[in-house]
């Protein structure tokens, strides 16, 4: 399957500062991913679709200024967690398309996800 | 509205048995997708099995098999001899066949895999 590499997979940060979370699609073009937060023993919570070149769309109730996403190029998206707060912690899980044909344009592939611990 | 749901929030099977987890979901769309995706200890989501809608046949693979009714709007994964590494969160995902960004998922369903 395709491989979606998310970067770090782990990381701790001061309460206050930003944290930024790489998500690359590694042997296709992703113009589109997403991002999820998984809060513990939970389901998955799309927060935003990111666009190759654009703005991102932003679920109903996700703050696009505290969670900033770019998607600079069609393999890499980013989202920042700005002035982070404890209750910010949890799980965030990126997401990729390949627009390629076939059956591998039906699925989502999915990163490692990173868990983060704002103290 | 779409909504999908997995009523089994944790399940246990002993190696080498056979298992089902349940998921029905409800959409007013005629054409979609439905999902059966993995997730291990390592958190990596890893898709198991794939069925389209259009499709009477329910999807193989290998161990892994659906009995889809689209009727009654239920999606069940059976996991035949169950191995240790099967032990994971599975969760039961939902997409329209022209709406990528719209992926909808279970609660997820704990297995619990024992020797």
């Amino acid at each position: 399957g395709a491989v979606v590499s998310q970067h770090p997979s782990r990381v701790i940060c001061k309460s206050g500062t930003s944290v930024k979370i790489e998500c690359r699609s590694l042997d296709f073009q992703a113009t589109t991913m997403f991002w999820y937060r998984q809060f513990p023993k939970k389901s998955l919570m799309l927060m935003a679709t990111s666009n190759e070149g654009s703005k991102a769309t932003y679920e109903q109730g996700v703050e696009k200024d505290k969670f900033l996403i770019n998607h600079a190029s069609l393999t890499l998206s980013t989202l920042t967690v700005t002035s982070a707060h404890p209750e910010d912690s949890s799980f965030y899980i990126c997401s990729a398309r390949d627009w390629g044909q076939g059956e591998r344009n039906t699925e989502a592939f999915f990163g490692q996800g990173t868990r983060l611990t704002v103290v | 509205a779409q909504t999908v749901t997995q009523s089994q929030p944790e399940m246990s099977v002993q190696e080498a048995e056979t298992v089902t987890l349940s998921c029905t979901y409800d959409t007013s769309e005629s054409n979609y997708y439905l999902f059966w995706y993995k997730q291990p200890p390592s958190r990596q989501m890893i898709l198991v099995i794939r069925q389209e809608a259009y499709k009477q046949q329910n999807a193989t693979e290998n161990r892994f098999s659906v009995n889809f009714q689209k009727a009654a709007k239920s999606f069940s994964l059976k996991i035949s001899d169950s191995q240790l590494g099967d032990t994971a969160m599975y969760f039961c995902a939902y997409r329209p066949v022209y709406n990528f960004n719209k992926f909808y998922f279970g609660s997820g369903t704990k297995l619990n895999v024992k020797p």
